[in-house]
């Protein structure tokens, strides 16, 4: 079975300090590969993808992520951590023609003051 | 506008009643989706729209009906509910040619008593 596996519930890391949110995959083919975000009490926002092309993808604020095929790794990188960046953060994965995403079970991001 | 809104935020039903859950958005999306998070899980598929047609049903109880009446629009009816289907709802919708990135409502949060 497909699937995307985040090995940490939690993270925890100082403000302005770089920050990994680690995500592994196990699809077959060419995999879609996906981050969002969900703040409390809110619904999840799209951060960027990987679909084919550059193995670094940049998205949105100044979240990047890094596709390792030998590693089979997708991990979401930031330079400098901000607090606003603390939120749960899911890896996610497209099959079936595109039309299912299907989450990985998120990792909780603290960034500490 | 770039929201998908759902309402009610929040309902409270017993397990003998019928209510309905709204999602709409005016972006001009033509796929639209259910999905069910438990607290601290990722959200789980339920149905998928495209065009106005269920495209997707991930083997969901009979129990929850969904409905998209028009393109802007998606209803989840609910009726003789269980206590185990207290949970966060969200809706989502997407263009059809970037299904991966899914705009997602803040959700409705259910409980069933």
């Amino acid at each position: 079975a497909q699937s995307v596996a985040q090995p940490e519930d939690q993270v925890n890391v100082a403000e302005g300090n770089p920050l990994t949110v680690k995500c592994t995959y196990s699809v077959s083919g060419n995999p879609y590969l996906f981050w969002y975000v969900q703040y409390p009490n809110r619904g999840l926002q799209f951060l960027l993808k990987y679909i084919t092309g550059d193995n670094l993808v940049k998205g949105s604020y100044g979240f990047e992520a890094e596709f390792n095929k030998s590693q089979t790794s997708f991990h979401l990188k930031k330079p400098s951590a901000l607090v606003s960046d603390s939120a749960l953060y899911f890896c996610a994965f497209g099959s079936g023609g595109y039309q299912k995403v299907t989450f990985g079970t998120g990792t909780k991001l603290q960034v500490i003051p | 506008d770039t929201e998908v809104t759902q309402t009610p935020k929040h309902l409270v039903m017993g397990m003998t009643n019928k209510k309905s859950l709204k999602c709409e958005q005016h972006m001009g999306h033509r796929a639209m989706y259910w999905y069910k998070q438990k607290a601290k899980k990722p959200p789980e598929l339920m149905f998928v729209y495209s065009y106005e047609k269920l495209s997707i049903n991930e083997s969901v109880p009979s129990r929850f009906s969904p409905e998209c009446p028009n393109s802007s629009l998606l209803n989840l009816h609910l009726h003789a509910l269980q206590p185990e289907d207290s949970a966060l709802y969200l809706c989502a919708s997407s263009y059809p040619g970037q299904r991966e990135k899914l705009f997602f409502g803040s959700g409705t949060q259910l409980s069933v008593l």
